[in-house]
């Protein structure tokens, strides 16, 4: 158990479909994150909530569409995605000062075909 | 800007011998600093942490780290590797929202795959 939750482990979707992933924190933490690594890339950093208010867009595609309704969920919705958008997705949280350790959860394997 | 600088992509290493991964940032100020690791389809987990004081220190699994600033550098060791330490390592440096963090507390380094020999 980490502490931190994501579903679903796997998701298959086809270029048409609409999902979400989900993510829940058990931690107490107020800021919240979504990170995409794929095969042979470094880990890319996509959204960033603090306190529920979004800080950071790192030019990330708008097919990709982050919700975060409280400190303790996060969501990312999901549409009309591309092949090179399957990746491990990973949602962490953390407290915000700058000794605070990101926890990260078990993340979601998406495959888009 | 804070960087992180992970020189080795692979490394290979044989059962029961030391383990050294290198790990080079970039910061203006006295940095905290992290070792993660992540298995093949798990999220990261963390390894240990340096705020201040002791330079050595020592995480979970039987790793450690020593700090050196002179050299810019966090190394991160073991000195009998297990075939379970097989995985994926990343550094990390926190950025902290306060200085302007705008890539939230931590930046990552690419990351350097271990691989054990039996």
């Amino acid at each position: 158990e980490t502490g931190v939750t994501q579903t679903p482990r796997h998701l298959v979707m086809g270029m048409t479909n609409k999902k979400s992933l989900k993510c829940e924190q058990h931690l107490g933490h107020n800021a919240m994150y979504w990170y995409k690594q794929s095969a042979k890339k470094p880990l890319e950093l996509m959204f960033v909530y603090n306190f529920k208010e979004q800080t950071e867009n790192n030019s990330v595609p708008s097919r990709f569409s982050p919700e975060c309704p409280n400190s303790s969920h996060l969501f990312l919705h999901l549409h009309t995605l591309q092949p090179e958008d399957s990746a491990l997705y990973l949602c962490a949280s953390s407290q915000t000062g700058a000794d605070s350790p990101l926890h990260f959860g078990n993340g979601t394997r998406l495959t888009v075909t | 800007a804070q960087s992180v600088t992970q020189p080795d992509i692979h490394i290979t290493v044989s059962e029961g011998a030391s383990l050294e991964l290198r790990c080079n940032y970039s910061y203006g100020a006295t940095p905290y600093l992290f070792w993660y690791v992540q298995s093949p389809g798990q999220g990261l987990q963390l390894l240990l942490k340096y705020f201040s004081g002791d330079t050595l220190v020592q995480g979970i699994k039987g790793f450690e780290a020593e700090f050196k600033r002179s050299q810019s550098s966090f190394n991160l060791r073991k000195p009998s590797v297990h075939w379970s330490d097989a995985a994926e390592y990343f550094c990390a440096v926190g950025a902290g929202w306060n200085y302007g963090g705008s890539q939230g507390n931590l930046i990552f380094g690419k990351g350097t795959k271990l691989s054990v020999k039996p």
